[in-house]
């Protein structure tokens, strides 16, 4: 069965600072990775995946990820973090097996104070 | 283009009443799927509908809950004699489908409060 796991329920970084948000998972067969985010009283947005090719992937709003598969991680990273980044974080794992159901983390909460 | 819909946006019904959460896909995607989101909680799985065929109703939590989809189109889950603990968000995502790695692209969701 697929799982996530989001060990942080909060992250805390000062404006300007580098900032990831970690992730681990485990599947059966080669996963496909997704990170989403929650503004407050909004719906989930998607901002990267990772399916195949380069282990970094670029996404929207300045953000990346790293498909580590040896760590079955798939951590997400911002050089730089904006006050506007807070918000809260999921990620989720797919299989290229069976159908399309994603499995979400428990979100981690991203605060990035002035 | 135009994003998933959903509504209401807001429900608000008392124990052991009916409800019905409508969901209006992106047009051409195949798959919808329907997550429900407690507070504080991640997403949990409900239903997933690919095409023709048969949904996939393994994340619903009782048989109080059914969803039903017509063609590629709307959606609409029902929740039969509510409980305090259908409180929740619920939200809708719908996605290219097929052979998989399509993000899912998800509606602003519906936040139904049974008192």
């Amino acid at each position: 069965a697929q799982s996530v796991a989001q060990p942080e329920d909060q992250v805390n970084v000062a404006e300007g600072n580098p900032l990831t948000v970690k992730c681990t998972y485990s599947v059966s067969g080669n996963p496909y990775l997704f990170w989403y985010v929650q503004y407050p009283n909004r719906g989930l947005q998607f901002l990267l995946k990772y399916i195949t090719g380069d282990n970094l992937v670029k996404g929207s709003y300045g953000f990346e990820a790293e498909f580590n598969k040896s760590q079955t991680s798939f951590h997400l990273k911002k050089p730089s973090a904006l006050v506007s980044d807070s918000a809260l974080y999921f990620c989720a794992v797919g299989t290229n097996t069976g159908f399309q159901k994603l499995v979400f983390g428990t979100g981690t909460r991203l605060l990035v104070s002035p | 283009g135009a994003g998933v819909s959903q509504s209401p946006s807001n429900k608000v019904t008392e124990k052991g009443k009916d409800v019905e959460l409508r969901c209006d896909p992106i047009s051409g995607h195949t798959a919808l799927y329907w997550y429900r989101q407690r507070l504080g909680q991640g997403l949990e799985f409900l239903i997933y509908f690919q095409g023709n065929s048969a949904p996939d109703k393994s994340g619903l939590p009782s048989d109080r809950f059914s969803a039903e989809r017509t063609g590629e189109s709307v959606s609409t889950l029902t929740i039969q004699r509510t409980q305090q603990e259908d409180s929740a968000v619920y939200l809708c995502a719908s996605s290219g489908g097929g052979t998989g790695g399509h993000e899912q692209y998800f509606g602003p969701g519906t936040r139904l409060t049974v008192t």
